[in-house]
């Protein structure tokens, strides 16, 4: 069965340091999000993209971060300089073209980001 | 703006009992889309079901079955005779539908399960 896949599965860094987050979306998905869920809480949404641009993003994705589709299968999280609070796990998460009605999200496994 | 409540922190249950989830949720929208996710110890997160606004039939599906009742704008969802292996965090989840797709999901705040042997 296709799934999202995320590397790495665990990224340490210094703070102020820059840190890429990629993933792979499954294959025929046009839909890509990410989201992030500080440790014991919540998850909560980051950006969406389609169409090699972003559809929506939240406050908590200020000028930091970026997202890119480098190429056909990729798809990253670029955090600038890296902040204590970034501390993290980071889904990336995909979905295809709904037909008559929503589309559900597929996860990937998270990589989880600490900034020490 | 849209909000997702799940009240309970954390359940224990021996095997084999059931178990229900509250899922209260707040929305301007009439079309929205409900959902259910499973987060195991091992971190990842694991789409169970989805439900549209506008099907309010429940549904059963294997031991897990959903109860959606717009008049309270709640969507529990209830695991029949608990398994060990059903133990982790499970988020209600709500999708508006601004657009066609692509629309943010978001969360509640989680339920842990914990399931006793």
């Amino acid at each position: 069965e296709p799934e999202v896949t995320q590397t790495p599965s665990h990224q340490v860094t210094q703070m102020g340091q820059e840190v890429i987050l990629r993933c792979v979306p499954i294959s025929n998905h046009l839909y890509f999000y990410w989201y992030r869920q500080i440790l014991g809480q919540k998850v909560e949404f980051l950006v969406s993209f389609y169409n090699n641009e972003i559809s929506e993003k939240s406050e908590i994705f200020d000028d930091q971060f970026s997202v890119e589709r480098p190429d056909g299968s990729n798809f990253t999280l670029k955090i600038r300089s890296t902040k204590l609070e970034d501390s993290a796990m980071y889904f990336c998460a995909s979905s295809e073209v709904p037909a008559g009605g929503a589309d559900t999200q597929y996860f990937g496994p998270g990589t989880r980001l600490t900034v020490l | 703006a849209q909000k997702v409540t799940q009240a309970q922190t954390e359940i224990s249950v021996v095997e084999k009992e059931d178990v229900t989830l509250d899922c209260v949720y707040e929305t301007r929208d009439t079309t929205y889309y409900l959902f259910w996710y499973k987060q195991p110890p091992s971190g990842e997160l694991v789409f169970l079901i989805r439900r549209n606004s506008f099907d309010e039939q429940n549904e059963i599906s294997g031991r897990y079955s959903w109860n959606f009742q717009k008049s309270t704008s709640s969507f529990n969802f209830t695991i029949t005779a608990s398994q060990v292996v059903d133990s982790a965090v499970y988020f209600c989840a709500l999708s508006e539908s601004h657009k066609a797709a692509g629309n943010k999901l978001t969360f509640g705040g989680g339920t842990r399960v914990l399931v006793k042997p």
